[in-house]
């Protein structure tokens, strides 16, 4: 069964500091990894993919990727109020084929 | 910027009636996917779509689901007889051809609501 495990949350960070988001997932055969945001009651909004191992930054987001321990994690630094939603880790197994989300973790950022 | 569009926003439906949703992909891309989430629950694939067939479906996509391109443009997703817990988000998504599919852009998503 393939598998994306996330801390439900909420976790609470106060603005500016950093928040660390993080997933396991359970198919070695995992190629391709995305972090969607999604706001309450919207659809899924793409914020970073990696496709190897190591860190991919993006402005005030990082993608850290360690395929040995099948982790992938989602740091935002200076984290804003607007950063306040539902983040989904996910996965793809090869090309072309569906996305498995996580269940996603709340964030909270309080002023 | 190029989105994926969807309609309607809110379908509302009698259990089982018929309902289509409508998307509209990204116009270059090849890939197409539907996902539906469940109030308060995760976004759970339903079936891809690519050189005018189904490439994957899940065990969600039963006999009750089929999926349509009929122009160049739309991509449709029928329930022939709805039932109660088909009331859900359903969102359609896109990706591009020169990432081999995988980088998924979705659209605004689909209210549905089964009465």
């Amino acid at each position: 069964q393939k598998e994306v495990e996330q801390n439900s949350g909420p976790l609470s960070v106060p603005e500016g500091a950093i928040a660390s988001l993080n997933c396991t997932y359970s198919d070695r055969g995992s190629q391709s990894f995305f972090w969607y945001r999604q706001y309450s009651g919207k659809s899924p909004e793409l914020i970073m993919s990696i496709y190897s191992n190591g860190d991919k930054e993006d402005g005030r987001f990082t993608a850290q990727l360690n395929k040995a321990s099948q982790y992938v994690s989602l740091l935002i630094r200076d984290s804003q109020p607007s950063d306040s939603a539902t983040y989904l880790c996910a996965v793809i197994h090869s090309s072309a084929s569906k996305i498995i989300f996580g269940s996603g973790t709340r964030l909270s950022i309080r002023p | 910027e190029p989105e994926v569009t969807q309609t309607p926003s809110h379908q509302v439906t009698q259990m089982g009636q018929e309902v289509i949703l409508r998307c509209v992909p990204i116009s270059n891309h090849l890939y197409f996917y539907w996902y539906r989430q469940i109030l308060g629950q995760k976004v759970e694939f339903l079936v891809s779509f690519y050189n005018n067939e189904i490439s994957e479906k899940s065990e969600i996509f039963d006999d009750q689901f089929s999926v349509e391109r009929p122009d160049g443009s739309n991509f449709t997703l029928k329930i022939r007889s709805t039932k109660l817990e088909d009331s859900a988000m359903y969102f359609c998504a896109s990706s591009e051809p020169d990432r081999g599919g995988d980088t998924q852009y979705f659209g605004p998503g689909t209210r549905l609501t089964v009465l």
